[in-house]
């Protein structure tokens, strides 16, 4: 069954450093999204993705968050310079084209971040 | 320094037994639910979903129950297994204008199963 990919698992960085997590989305689907969960908290949604442009983001998605679909296949997340409130656990999802089924998102595995 | 988190509500049930997890949501016009289930270290797996044009929907061992008048919804887990130990979460979904919008999620339920 096809299946949303993360890398990497988990990242330890500095405070003040970028990181990039990788995404593999379904490969037929079209919307992709970024949410990320706090330890012990509620997912939360960070941008969503449709047709090579940001279609939605949250308050929390400010100017150190960018997202990038580099290539067909790759959804990236960046954090320019991260600060210790980023540690938690982000989540890349996609969703297939509009309407033909359910709305859910499928989600991957996450990526843990933990900041220093 | 000490972490402060939410502490999730917990259900704990006897195997075999019947559980129900509520949630309250909050926009009015949200016209699509969904349950999902989150196992420890995973991302969130669908469960079931319902639209707000029906108040009940069945799967396999789940049904959901919508009351759009109070803006609560309901997972009915029958006969609990302990693979169904997890948190679970509602969230919601409006269409707005085709584009369908995000989900937005609750603040989850803690599900334990106790053999």
């Amino acid at each position: 069954e096809p299946e949303v990919t993360q890398t990497p698992s988990h990242q330890v960085t500095q405070m003040g450093q970028e990181v990039i997590l990788r995404c593999v989305p379904i490969s037929n689907h079209l919307y992709f999204y970024w949410y990320r969960q706090i330890l012990g908290q509620k997912v939360e949604f960070l941008v969503s993705f449709y047709n090579n442009e940001i279609s939605e983001k949250s308050e929390i998605f400010d100017d150190q968050f960018s997202v990038e679909r580099p290539d067909g296949s790759n959804f990236t997340l960046k954090i320019r310079s991260t600060k210790l409130e980023d540690s938690a656990m982000y989540f890349c999802a996609s969703r297939p084209r509009a309407h033909l089924i359910g709305r859910e998102l499928f989600f991957g595995e996450g990526s843990r971040l933990t900041v220093l | 320094g000490e972490s402060v988190g939410l502490h999730l509500p917990t259900l704990s049930v006897q195997e075999g037994d019947n559980s129900i997890i509520n949630c309250a949501y909050s926009n009015s016009a949200s016209d699509y639910f969904i349950w999902y289930k989150q196992e420890s270290g995973k991302g969130p797996q669908f469960i079931i979903d319902i639209r707000s044009n029906m108040d009940k929907r069945q799967g396999q061992r789940v049904t959901v129950l919508l009351n759009k008048t109070v803006k609560h919804l309901s997972l009915q887990i029958a006969a609990t297994q302990p693979g169904d130990s997890a948190v679970y979460f509602c969230a919601e979904n409006i269409d707005v204008g085709g584009s369908q919008g995000n989900l937005i999620f609750g603040k989850g339920t803690k599900l334990s199963v106790k053999p």
